[in-house]
């Protein structure tokens, strides 16, 4: 499978516990992106990575949150001490370079309980 | 602020019927546009996009949308839905920095 790739599919945990996603990009993509989706709405900008460098940061992304993507090839979204409304979609897309549309993964539905 | 309206939250169409979902953005500088469809429990699948050029662009299952600059419109439109195209639009606007999406259009077709 030569797509965009994301762990776990599902996720739930209590609230307090600390989850960690990852997703890797396809290979030849340079950039990679983080979004959260809720229900109803449409995906959320969190942030994006140029290779290694973290590029921009949504304000949507709280402190409790922290994206690595440390040999510019897959990358990690931590989440500490979650809260209810952490609950959603997390979805990572990855691209070459901008404009040519971006290739999204399956997501990682967390649910905190 | 940058944004993405789509106007239409959910449309429903009988089979052969023609659609149009709007999208309307709000950015002042050069724009990629795109439309995506989420059908359901899949992930997001690109349909169609924008960089430049004919401003009527053709998608994949016979999708296709106008980009219209002086109203900042980028709508989607099909001839002839059928029921396989039940799913979630969602209309997004790459301004460089990010790139955004409109809330989404949910569509259903009835056989």
């Amino acid at each position: 499978d030569t797509g965009v790739s994301q762990n776990p599919r599902h996720k739930i945990t209590k609230r307090g516990q600390n989850v960690t996603f990852r997703c890797d990009p396809i290979s030849e993509h340079n950039r990679l992106y983080w979004y959260r989706q809720t229900l109803g709405q449409g995906p959320e900008f969190l942030t994006y990575f140029q290779n290694e460098a973290q590029l921009e940061k949504s304000r949507l992304l709280s402190d409790r949150f922290s994206a690595e993507r440390p040999k510019g090839s897959f990358s990690t979204l931590e989440i500490q001490r979650t809260e209810q409304g952490d609950s959603a979609m997390y979805l990572c897309a990855s691209s070459f370079n901008r404009g040519l549309g971006y290739t999204f993964g399956s997501g990682t539905r967390l649910t905190v309980v | 602020a940058q944004s993405v309206s789509q106007h239409n939250h959910h449309v429903i169409l009988s089979e052969a019927a023609s659609l149009e979902l709007g999208c309307n953005y709000s950015y002042g500088g050069t724009v990629n546009l795109f439309w995506y469809v989420q059908y359901p429990g899949q992930h997001l699948q690109l349909l169609l996009k924008y960089f430049s050029g004919d401003p009527l662009v053709k998608g994949i299952k016979g999708f296709e949308a106008e980009f219209i600059k002086s109203k900042f419109s980028f709508n989607l439109r099909k001839p002839s839905v059928q029921w396989s195209d039940t799913a979630e639009y969602f209309c997004a606007v790459d301004t460089g920095n990010q790139f955004y999406f409109g809330t989404g259009t949910s569509l259903t077709v009835i056989p």
